[in-house]
């Protein structure tokens, strides 16, 4: 069965404190891992597709890492406006998306 | 381009009424999707349909039923509402071609959101 587990629950950071948000996949046949961004009262916003183990893709100060059972989302310098939840999902062979239950940052001036 | 869009923003219903949650892409999608969202169960497919003419359920269906009325417009309908169907409801879209793998074929798009109560 396709899972996705996110870690941690929570996170605050103090602003430009590094930090990485994890997510632990087992999906049968990767179509794609994707990571959300998603603000209070709003639908979650695209910001990364990756597709093969060892890809890494950059969005000003995130970075998205992909190995064979997990993902990373690293956070360089956050600031405040990077406080917000942040969402994974896996695409597999069912060609259904399964999502994590997000992992929510605060970051503090 | 609107995107994803959805409507109403807010909806109370009382056990028992009807409504049916509307929701239109103008990106030329293929692929258009139902979830709801609750307090620490994430987002989870209630239906989806990968081509016009095409529904299928996703993990969460019962108590719903899903028009895809065009290219354009995918409709969720609650028949009787119940009170645990209270949540928040996204619609979103792909290109989604599953002839193909791509960077850019699976990336969803999210509507704002319908937020229900059902007292």
């Amino acid at each position: 069965e396709d899972q996705v587990t996110q870690s941690p629950e929570a996170l605050r950071l103090q602003e430009g404190e590094s930090s990485s948000l994890n997510c632990s996949y087992t999906v049968s046949g990767l179509r794609g891992l994707f990571w959300y961004r998603q603000d209070p009262g709003k639908g979650p916003e695209f910001l990364f597709t990756l597709y093969s183990a060892g890809e890494e893709k950059e969005k000003e100060r995130l970075k998205a890492t992909l190995t064979k059972k997990e993902s990373f989302l690293h956070i360089t310098a956050p600031k405040p406006e990077d406080s917000a939840t942040y969402l994974c999902a896996v695409l597999g062979g069912t060609y259904k998306y399964i999502f994590g239950t997000g992992t929510r940052l605060k970051v503090l001036a | 381009n609107a995107g994803v869009t959805q409507t109403p923003k807010f909806q109370v219903l009382k056990t028992g009424q009807s409504m049916t949650l509307q929701c239109a892409q103008d990106m030329n999608h293929n692929s258009m999707y139902w979830y709801r969202q609750d307090p620490g169960m994430g987002l989870r497919l209630i239906y989806y349909s990968a081509s016009e003419g095409t529904t299928d359920k996703g993990e969460v269906p019962n108590g719903y039923n899903v028009s895809r009325l065009n290219k354009r417009e995918f409709s969720l309908r609650l028949e009787s509402a119940a009170p645990s169907q209270t949540s928040v409801y996204f619609c979103a879209s792909s290109e989604q071609d599953r002839g193909r793998v791509g960077s850019s074929y699976n990336e969803q798009f999210f509507g704002p959101g319908t937020r229900l109560t059902v007292l």
